[in-house]
C-alpha cells in the first residue's frame, strides 16, 4: 500500500523567508502523481502545486517551488518569501493510476511577523 | 478553476437523527466524487468513493449502511450519516474528479452530533 510521511508536524518561519516542508511516499509504481494541498483556517483544500512523477523537472508555482527526487521517493515543497497568508496545514499527497489520493499527516506552517 | 459547493456548510443535529450533506460540482460533471473525514488536526481520511449511477465503494472500516451515499447525477452527491451519535461528529470533505489525476475540493461540512 502506498504511505505518505511527514516527518514535520509544525513549523514556523518569519515573514519573508523561506521555508521548506519534508514529504516522503513509498510506492511500488513507476508512474504517479504528487501534489501538496493547503488548507487554512477555513478548512478549505487548495492545491498549491503538482509533479508528475514522469517529469524530471521541478514543478514550480509563482513563490512555490518543490524538489522532486523520484530515486529517494522524496518530494519537498519550497515556500519563498513567506507571505502572512501561508499559515496554514500543508498535506502531501500521492495518487497512482487507478488509486485514489493518499494524503500524509499534514505540517502546520506559521509565518510569524 | 472548477468549483465544488457542500451544504450545509455546519450542521447540528440530536443523537439519533440522520444527516444528508450535499456535494455539487459547479461548472464541470463529475463521474467520480469522493467523501472524505477530517478529525481535529489530523489529514484527511478517504471513506467512499461515489460513482453516477452505481454503488460507493466504501473504504475499510467505514459502514457503508451508517453513512449512505449516492449518486444520483454527474453533479451531485450526497452523503447520509444516519442516526447520528456523537462520536460521528467531524468535519466532513467531498472532492470531484475532473481527470484521473485532478480533484477539486469543496469547503467542507462540519457535523457535530449532541
Amino acid at each position: 500500500a502506498q504511505t505518505v510521511t511527514q516527518s514535520q508536524p509544525e513549523m514556523s518561519v518569519q515573514e519573508a523567508e523561506t521555508v521548506t516542508l519534508s514529504c516522503t511516499y513509498d510506492t511500488s509504481e513507476n508512474n504517479y502523481y504528487l501534489f501538496w494541498y493547503k488548507q487554512p483556517p477555513s478548512r478549505q483544500m487548495i492545491l498549491v502545486i503538482r509533479q508528475e512523477a514522469y517529469k524530471q523537472q521541478n514543478a514550480t508555482e509563482n513563490r512555490f517551488s518543490v524538489n522532486f527526487q523520484k530515486a529517494a521517493k522524496s518530494f519537498s515543497l519550497k515556500i519563498s518569501d513567506s507571505q502572512l497568508g501561508d499559515t496554514a496545514m500543508y498535506f502531501c499527497a500521492f495518487i497512482d493510476y487507478g488509486q485514489n489520493f493518499v494524503f500524509g499527516p499534514g505540517t502546520r506552517l506559521s509565518v510569524l511577523p | 478553476g472548477a468549483v465544488v459547493s457542500q451544504h450545509p456548510s455546519w450542521v447540528i443535529c440530536k443523537s439519533g437523527t440522520s444527516v444528508k450533506i450535499e456535494c455539487r460540482s459547479l461548472d464541470f460533471q463529475a463521474t467520480t466524487m469522493f467523501w472524505y473525514r477530517q478529525f481535529p488536526k489530523q489529514s484527511l481520511m478517504l471513506m467512499a468513493t461515489s460513482n453516477e449511477g452505481s454503488k460507493a465503494t466504501y473504504e475499510q472500516g467505514v459502514e457503508k449502511d451508517k453513512f449512505l451515499i449516492n449518486h444520483a447525477s454527474l453533479t451531485l452527491s450526497t452523503l447520509t450519516v444516519t442516526s447520528a451519535h456523537p462520536e460521528d461528529s467531524s468535519f466532513y470533505i467531498c472532492s470531484a474528479e475532473i481527470s484521473t489525476d485532478t480533484q477539486y475540493f469543496g469547503p467542507g461540512t462540519r457535523l457535530t452530533v449532541l
